[in-house]
């Protein structure tokens, strides 16, 4: 059981904007980066966003991360179809046993 | 970003060893820390452990032990051993690059496309 807790599913019509969230603690991303990464059907996970608010090349700026405290939210504006996806928020924790830590993840409906 | 390939064995049977093999093309092998991480059917990932090209190692503590994951730098080439596996260790599993410092690993920006992995009894 994952320790970063993400809503099971949000959905929005096309053009409009989702928001994610990733619930943590003082241990996790209280403390270090986040990171979030796409899944389309079938695919391996793809990076997204990186310490926190970061896009990598090729990244549409339609994504966005923030971080305030133990929680970290992925932004989604202009929906596509093609956005339909699991989306993960990741992270390290520095409890007794570190380790990387993926949250729950997301589903996204383009309704 | 590099192309990142998984391969081994996409059977095992239950109790004994799950060995798979992640070949790294086209850059080299050195100063990132190399994951493996697994996706049950359905459900989310999870992040097995990571090698840093040193042959430093971390492991997800839920694995008890279990995994071993070593390099080949003259090979370009990183494994997983998970020993003593059940069906709930049926999965995708993904090879991965990391990007981090000082041990702690920060985002991965390379995955593999995944190999899936039966355990049967």
């Amino acid at each position: 059981q994952s320790v970063l807790t993400q809503p099971p599913s949000v959905s929005a019509a096309p053009g409009q904007k989702v928001t994610i969230s990733c619930s943590g603690s003082s241990s996790n991303i209280g403390n270090n980066y986040v990171s979030w990464y796409q899944q389309l059907p079938g695919t391996a996970p793809k990076l997204l966003i990186y310490d926190n608010n970061k896009r990598p090349s090729g990244i549409p700026d339609r994504f966005s991360g923030s971080k305030s405290g133990s929680s970290a939210t992925l932004g989604i504006t202009g929906l596509q179809t093609g956005d339909e996806a699991d989306y993960y928020c990741g992270t390290w924790d520095s409890s007794l046993s570190a380790h990387f830590v993926f949250g729950t993840g997301t589903k996204v409906a383009v309704l | 970003q590099v192309p990142l390939q998984e391969s081994g064995p996409g059977l095992v049977k239950a109790s004994e060893t799950l060995s798979l093999t992640c070949t790294v093309s086209g850059g080299s092998i050195s100063t990132f820390y190399w994951s493996w991480i697994r996706q049950p059917p359905g459900k989310g990932l999870e992040w097995i452990g990571y090698i840093y090209y040193s042959g430093s190692t971390k492991y997800n503590p839920s694995l008890k032990s279990r995994a071993t994951i070593s390099i080949d730098t003259s090979k370009n080439q990183f494994s997983l051993k998970l020993s003593s596996v059940t069906a709930a260790d049926t999965a995708v599993y993904y090879c991965a690059r990391g990007i981090g410092s000082y041990y702690v690993l920060y985002y991965f920006d390379s995955w593999g496309q995944g190999t899936p992995v039966t355990v049967s009894s």
